[in-house]
């Protein structure tokens, strides 16, 4: 059965810091991986997805993540946080393509 | 870019009562999904929809529960008697492969 941890309910960062969200899976078998964002009071947009190949993956407005197999991890990654990257994301498995598992979502907070 | 849309986008119901969400998919997605979030909890999976009919279920998804492609663009949720704890966020999806896209989702309310 898949599975994915989220470490950190809540992440707070100044403007222009380095934001890095935490995701740990659990897979029987070779995953897909996602990353989601939820603005407020909107839907699930995805940012970025990991299938196969290139294991550093870009995504939308910056964002990128790494595929580790031996570290089961594929933590989101942004050099540099704008106001406008507040929200709440989600990281995601999937062993057949189709079936999301969803971690319970990292709130990140960007202050001036 | 096309996106998923949801109606309604807030459902206030009396327990006992039967509501239907309704979905318009993208238009030449294949694959239909309903999820749903309690507060403060994970999204979670209800169900997968293809080719009209349904490829998998959760535990959730029980006999209270159904799906619908009434008209080959509409997709509906509809729960037959509410209980308090249906109250949550519900998304749609559709897919063609493994990108799914979600609308924005009905907040549904059970009182």
């Amino acid at each position: 059965a898949q599975s994915v941890t989220q470490l950190g309910s809540h992440v707070s960062v100044s403007e222009g810091a380095l934001v890095l969200l935490r995701c740990n899976y659990s897979s029987s078998v070779p995953p897909y991986l996602f990353w989601y964002v939820q603005y407020p009071n909107q839907g699930l947009q995805l940012l970025l997805k990991y299938t196969t190949g290139a294991t550093l993956v870009k995504g939308i407005n910056g964002f990128e993540a790494e595929f580790k197999k031996s570290e089961t991890s594929f933590h989101l990654t942004k050099p540099s946080a704008h106001m406008s990257d507040a929200a709440e994301y989600f990281c995601a498995v999937s062993e057949r393509n189709y079936k999301l598992t969803f971690g319970k979502g990292t709130l990140l907070t960007v202050n001036p | 870019e096309p996106e998923v849309t949801q109606t309604p986008s807030h459902q206030v119901t009396q327990m006992g009562q039967e509501v239907i969400l309704r979905c318009v998919p993208i238009s030449n997605h294949l694959y239909f999904y309903w999820y749903r979030q309690i507060l403060g909890q994970k999204v979670e999976f209800l169900v997968s929809f293809y080719n009209n009919e349904i490829s998998e279920k959760s535990e959730i998804f029980d006999d209270q529960f159904s799906v619908e492609r009434p008209d080959g663009s509409n997709f509906t949720l509809k729960i037959r008697s509410t209980k308090l704890e249906d109250s949550a966020m519900y998304f749609c999806a559709s897919s063609v492969v493994e990108k799914l896209f979600f609308g924005s989702g009905t907040q549904l309310s059970v009182l």
